[in-house]
C-alpha cells in the first residue's frame, strides 16, 4: 500500500523559514518525481514544486509565486522529499500535501497545516 | 500559465441521478508524445485529493466505473452515471501537460 506521510508544519511568523518532510514507502521512490501542492483555508489546490527522479535529471518546477524562496529536494535513500520554504508571507498559509508517483500526481498524502502569521 | 475553467461552480444532484462537470483549458492539453494529460480529483469533506481518472479517461484503481472521463483538445468532461451519497465533494480538473501544472477551480457536488 502506498503511503505518502507529510511532518514539518506548523505556525511561524512573517519572513522566518520552514521545512517540510514527505516520507513515502509502498512504492519505488527514487524511480518517480514528486510535487507539492498547496490549498489555502476554503481555497482551492494549488501546485507548488515538483522534482524529477535521478535518471531524469534530478531538476525541479517552481510555481511562480514560490520560486526564489522554496526548495524542492530529495533523499533516495530514505524515501524522503523535502520542501524548503523561506521568506514566508501570509499568503503561504496553507494545507501542503505531497504527492507521487510522477507529475500526474496519483498519490497523495494526508497534508501537514503551515499557518504564516504573526 | 494554461488557466482551466471548471463548470459548474456548484452541481446539487439528486442520489440516482447523472452529474456532469465540463473543464475547459486555455491551449491544447496534447503533449509532444500524443498524450493528453488531463487528470480528474475527488476532495471529499475533510479529505486528502484522490485522482479518479488520468490521461483523460482512464480510470484509477478502485474507482467505480460509475464515473467516466471524455474530451479532447481543449474541452473535457467527468460524467457520473447515478450520483452516490458518498460522491459528495469538491472535484478537480488538472493538466499535465504545461508548466507549471494548474487546477480547475473546483466544482462542489452536492445532495439535493
Amino acid at each position: 500500500e502506498v503511503q505518502l506521510v507529510e511532518s514539518g508544519g506548523g505556525l511561524v511568523q512573517p519572513g522566518r523559514s520552514l521545512r517540510l518532510s514527505c516520507t513515502a514507502s509502498g512504492f519505488t521512490f527514487g524511480d518517480y518525481g514528486m510535487s507539492w501542492v498547496r490549498q489555502a483555508p476554503g481555497k482551492g489546490l494549488e501546485w507548488v514544486a515538483y522534482i524529477r527522479s535521478k535518471p531524469y535529471g534530478g531538476t525541479a518546477e517552481y510555481a511562480a509565486s514560490v520560486k526564489g524562496r522554496f526548495t524542492i529536494s530529495r533523499d533516495d535513500s530514505k524515501s524522503i522529499a523535502y520542501l524548503q520554504m523561506n521568506g514566508l508571507k501570509t499568503e503561504d498559509t496553507a494545507v501542503y500535501y505531497c504527492t507521487g508517483g510522477g507529475i500526474q500526481t496519483p498519490y497523495w498524502g494526508q497534508g501537514t497545516l503551515v499557518t504564516v502569521s504573526s | 500559465d494554461v488557466v482551466m475553467t471548471q463548470s459548474p461552480l456548484s452541481l446539487p444532484v439528486t442520489l440516482g441521478q447523472p452529474a456532469s462537470i465540463s473543464c475547459r483549458s486555455s491551449q491544447s492539453l496534447v503533449y509532444s508524445d500524443g498524450n493528453t494529460y488531463l487528470n480528474w480529483f475527488q476532495q471529499r469533506p475533510g479529505q486528502s485529493p484522490r485522482r479518479l481518472i488520468y490521461k483523460v479517461s482512464k480510470r484509477d484503481s478502485g474507482v467505480p466505473d460509475r464515473f467516466s472521463g471524455s474530451g479532447s483538445g481543449t474541452d473535457f468532461t467527468l460524467k457520473i452515471s447515478r450520483v452516490e451519497a458518498e460522491d459528495v465533494g469538491v472535484y478537480y480538473c488538472m493538466q499535465g501537460t504545461h508548466w507549471p501544472l494548474t487546477f480547475g477551480g473546483g466544482t462542489k457536488v452536492e445532495i439535493k
